[in-house]
């Protein structure tokens, strides 16, 4: 059973555009949701995060929007660059012992100039 | 840099080789974790220890040894590996286990021939 799911496997959007990526899971125990961001050649590292009393967290150009209801929640990024190139993981969690723990499948992102 | 080294970088070996990989926080962490992230693949969970004790095992071949003798240090022993082992493999360490942020290192690029 896939605890979590994520979309768009890849996604390419011009600079400046705001790509969306989103997480899908089935466990109401989760009560953290964060992205990690990877590199080529490098370990993941977290990006943003949020927790279920709030419904958005803005951190910079990225944001969370949280859909408590849907079981979602998805990553925007505002006037998206080259840099932002990377493979984006979802990774929600749950207290300790309450759920395994589980990586979305990664969203390989491509910013073109 | 993130607080978790890992050793060595890249590492070839045959399936007949016994070998180790390392891994060091230096956040005064409690929480340590082996990931496997292959192509094509989620990051897939093999090991986690909290407290120094193993707390997770995800069903993961024998061949795959995991040891941590103190909260800071965690191991991965390999022995006859499979070219299927051939991944990159990643240490993360975490305050706490549970819905805490997770501090990954650069990962081991691992190559059986």
């Amino acid at each position: 059973q896939q605890q979590v799911k994520q979309s768009p496997q890849s996604l390419i959007v011009q600079k400046g555009g705001i790509p969306i990526i989103n997480c899908a899971y089935e466990n109401t125990a989760f009560d953290y949701f964060p992205w990690y961001q990877q590199f080529p050649g490098k370990g993941p590292a977290l990006l943003i995060a949020i927790r279920p009393d709030v419904s958005e967290k803005k951190e910079g150009r990225f944001t969370i929007s949280f859909n408590k209801s849907a079981k979602q929640f998805s990553l925007h990024i505002m006037d998206s660059q080259p840099g932002d190139s990377a493979t984006y993981f979802c990774a929600p969690r749950g207290d300790f012992g309450n759920e395994k723990l589980t990586f979305g499948t990664g969203t390989r992102l491509t910013i073109i100039p | 840099e993130t607080g978790v080294t890992q050793t060595p970088r890249h590492l070839v070996m045959g399936m007949t080789n016994k070998k180790s990989l390392k891994c060091e926080q230096h956040l005064g962490h409690n929480a340590m974790y082996w990931y496997k992230q292959s192509a094509k693949k989620p990051l897939e969970l093999m090991f986690v220890y909290s407290l120094e004790e193993r707390v997770e095992n995800n069903s993961v071949p024998s061949r795959f040894s995991p040891e941590c003798p103190n909260s800071s240090h965690l191991f991965l022993h390999l022995h006859t590996l499979q070219p299927e082992d051939s991944a990159l493999y990643l240490c993360a360490s975490s305050q706490d286990f549970g819905n805490e942020p997770q501090y990954f290192g650069p990962g081991t690029r691992l190559l059986v021939l």
